[in-house]
């Protein structure tokens, strides 16, 4: 199975900060990659898939790079409704699999 | 409105059964792949089971193989999950989610979740 793994665990950031936030898979993905958010209580929210690609919808604060094993995702500047926590997702291969989660939080 | 609404979680002993279901309006459900994610209580996410838009096809994680069955009903618009043998360690929150038309394997819509405890 891929592995994957996020970093930071936790971000504490302010209204207006740029957040970064990095995906690595155990082995070459491609750019099979997706980025969720979710907030307590409620379900996950497609973001970004195909490492790039904006889903409809979303705001164009977020962006996402990278391809092979490591994956960012950017947002451009902060805003109070972004408080969440985030999730890369990998759609390689068979079990997907999704990071442990990035905590962004209120500084 | 497009959405899922899931049913079926509850309270079940070890060793036990349930049967979740996940009903589809909004969209022409046969057009896409369905998957089960769960996520444990404070956990993440853990991907359980998808299946292809006739039911020809069924992928489930390990740790479910040979106890969980996924299947659909499209003349119903729904998704089922048979959970048999139920352990601790499958306490979570349900998800269904619909995978992106095209793009399987990203799940651009989800249900709200049906909690699923296993406890004696």
């Amino acid at each position: 199975d891929i592995q994957m793994t996020q970093s930071p665990s936790s971000v504490s950031a302010s209204v207006g900060d740029r957040v970064t936030i990095t995906c690595r898979a155990s082995q070459g993905i491609s750019s099979w990659l997706a980025w969720y958010q979710q907030k307590p209580g409620k379900a996950p929210k497609l973001l970004i898939y195909a490492a790039s690609t904006l889903q409809s919808g979303v705001p164009s604060r977020f962006s996402g790079s990278g391809s092979g094993t490591d994956f960012t995702l950017t947002i451009s500047s902060l805003q109070p409704e972004d408080f969440a926590t985030y999730y890369c997702q990998q759609a390689n291969s068979f079990p997907f699999t999704f990071g442990p989660g990035t905590k962004v939080d209120i500084k | 409105e497009v959405q899922l609404v899931e049913s079926g979680g509850g309270l079940v002993q070890p060793g036990g059964s349930l049967r979740l279901s996940c009903a589809a309006s909004g969209f022409t459900f046969s057009d896409y792949w369905m998957s089960w994610v769960r996520q444990a209580p404070g956990k993440g996410l853990e991907w359980v089971a998808n299946i292809k838009q006739d039911g020809s096809q069924k992928y489930y994680v390990d740790s479910v193989k040979g106890r969980f069955t996924i299947s659909r009903d499209n003349a119903k618009n729904s998704l089922y999950l048979q959970m048999n043998s139920l352990r601790a360690e499958d306490t979570a929150v349900y998800y269904c989610a619909r995978g992106q038309q095209h793009r399987n394997w990203y799940f651009d819509l989800w249900g709200r979740g049906t909690l699923v405890t296993v406890s004696s």
